[in-house]
């Protein structure tokens, strides 16, 4: 079956303790990417990836790291995660770098930092 | 399930009625517009998509509505039925750098009551 995973799907964690979010997608997709979604604010793009190698900044980048070693993983990692960073998190995948591809989505990390 | 907001517009429509829901986008440079549909606990799912060299555009049971010179576009979906119920949320693709760049709009819950 086509589809995007995430794990873990619930985590509680303290400030500061560093994780890492994995996320995988079996449909040979190029394009890659994180978004956040918090209340009232829709999904917010965190990082993307064009190809193995690329990434690149979305909008809200700040206190987030990944990497792109591998075309179907794109792991999220928070060094030093802090409260703000408590969110619903959503992986997805596209099949190129074309601005013309709907997005498949993973179902989703949620993320509670005390 | 996920909770996806506690602050989103709320459209209520009966079983059968059609339903608008509506959406403003940002960039004026955007060439591609989705609709996806959340239901709780999961992931967005596409619906349909749009190209901005075109106004209109319908799929099974649902239309798609593009004014680019107000920046707006409308999702329509006739006959709503009970398992419509869930959130929309427009998105708009904006090429970027080889890749590109997906802003999504804060949502729409859609209520239908039977």
């Amino acid at each position: 079956e086509a589809q995007v995973t995430q794990n873990p799907r619930y985590l509680i964690t303290v400030t500061g303790k560093k994780l890492t979010v994995t996320c995988s997608q079996n449909m040979n997709h190029e394009y890659m990417s994180w978004y956040r979604q918090d209340p009232g604010l829709g999904l917010r793009q965190i990082y993307y990836s064009m190809n193995v190698e690329v990434t690149d900044k979305g909008d809200v980048p700040e206190g987030y790291k990944v990497s792109r070693k591998e075309k179907r993983n794109f792991p999220l990692i928070l060094e030093s995660p802090s409260p703000n960073q408590t969110s619903l998190y959503f992986c997805a995948s596209s099949s190129s770098s074309s601005s013309y591809n709907e997005q498949f989505f993973g179902p989703g990390t949620r993320l509670t930092v005390l | 399930g996920e909770s996806v907001g506690l602050h989103l517009p709320t459209l209520s429509v009966q079983e059968g009625d059609n339903s608008i829901i509506n959406c403003a986008y940002s960039n004026s440079a955007s060439d591609y517009f989705i609709w996806y549909k959340q239901e709780s606990g999961k992931g967005p799912q596409f619906i349909i998509d749009i190209r901005s060299n075109m106004d209109k555009r319908q799929g099974q049971r649902v239309t798609v509505l593009l004014n680019k010179t107000v920046k707006h576009l409308s999702l329509q979906i006739a006959a709503t039925q009970p398992g419509d119920s869930a959130v929309y949320f427009c998105a708009e693709n904006g090429a970027l750098g080889g890749g590109f760049k997906t802003i999504f709009g804060a949502g729409t819950r859609l209520f239908v009551k039977a």
